[in-house]
């Protein structure tokens, strides 16, 4: 089955910018998107179709694309960004299904 | 302003059944896609199953198939699961989240509704 694969956890300073990575074979032919989760609530969509940003995200939220690697970068991290971030695509290749990465915990140091 | 509210979890006995809800409003609940997903205690995301705005089209996970049957009441704006044969490894939050017909995101959830099942 497909797997999206993404580092347990990623440390910044505020105000630095973070990169967090999401690895899949069907990557390059499927959109990624973008979903933050903090702690007793639920996900939020902060970024759709690897790079589309909602309304209502702040502009420091952008997404990019490259191969089999989709990237959220949050720059000028703020405190209120501490949370979990899952990227999530889907398998259409046979009978459809969505897939979530398993989830990197973004800390702010 | 759209709203998704789950209700139905609660504590079942493995073998057992539960039936969720979703109350959704703020949107055209029959031109939506639905979907649950759910969290287990302390881990990550699982996408558990699909409807479409009709009805017509189903999916489930490989995890849950033939045990849980998911349906909607468009007259109600309703979106439901029915789970069967629960396990120990069903315990989790279960989200309603809506579609977006063209993409395959999740662009509102509900706050979630806790299943645990254990005797």
């Amino acid at each position: 089955s497909y797997e999206l694969t993404q580092p347990p956890s990623v440390s910044v300073s505020p105000g630095q910018t973070a990169r967090i990575t999401c690895s899949g074979d069907a990557l390059p032919k499927q959109y990624a998107y973008w979903y933050q989760q903090k702690p007793g609530q639920a996900p939020v969509l902060v970024i759709y179709k690897d790079s589309e940003r909602p309304s209502g995200i702040p502009e420091r939220f952008s997404g990019s694309s490259s191969g089999t690697t989709v990237t959220l970068t949050i720059s000028g991290v703020q405190a209120e960004d501490e949370a979990d971030y899952y990227c999530q695509s889907a398998d259409s290749s046979g009978t459809l299904y969505w897939v979530f990465g398993g989830g990197t915990k973004l800390t702010v140091l | 302003e759209v709203q998704l509210v789950e209700s139905g979890g609660g504590l079942v006995q493995p073998g057992g059944s539960l039936r969720l809800s979703c109350a959704a409003s703020g949107f055209t609940f029959s031109s939506y896609e639905m979907n649950w997903v759910r969290q287990a205690p302390g881990k990550g995301l699982e996408w558990v199953s699909y409807i479409s705005s009709s009805g017509s089209t189903i999916y489930y996970a490989d995890s849950v198939k033939g045990r849980f049957t998911i349906s909607r009441d468009n007259a109600k704006n309703s979106l439901y699961l029915q789970m069967n044969s629960l396990r120990a490894e069903d315990t989790a939050v279960y989200y309603c989240a809506r579609g977006d017909s063209g993409s395959y995101q999740f662009d509102y959830w509900g706050q979630g509704t806790l299943v645990t099942v254990s005797s």
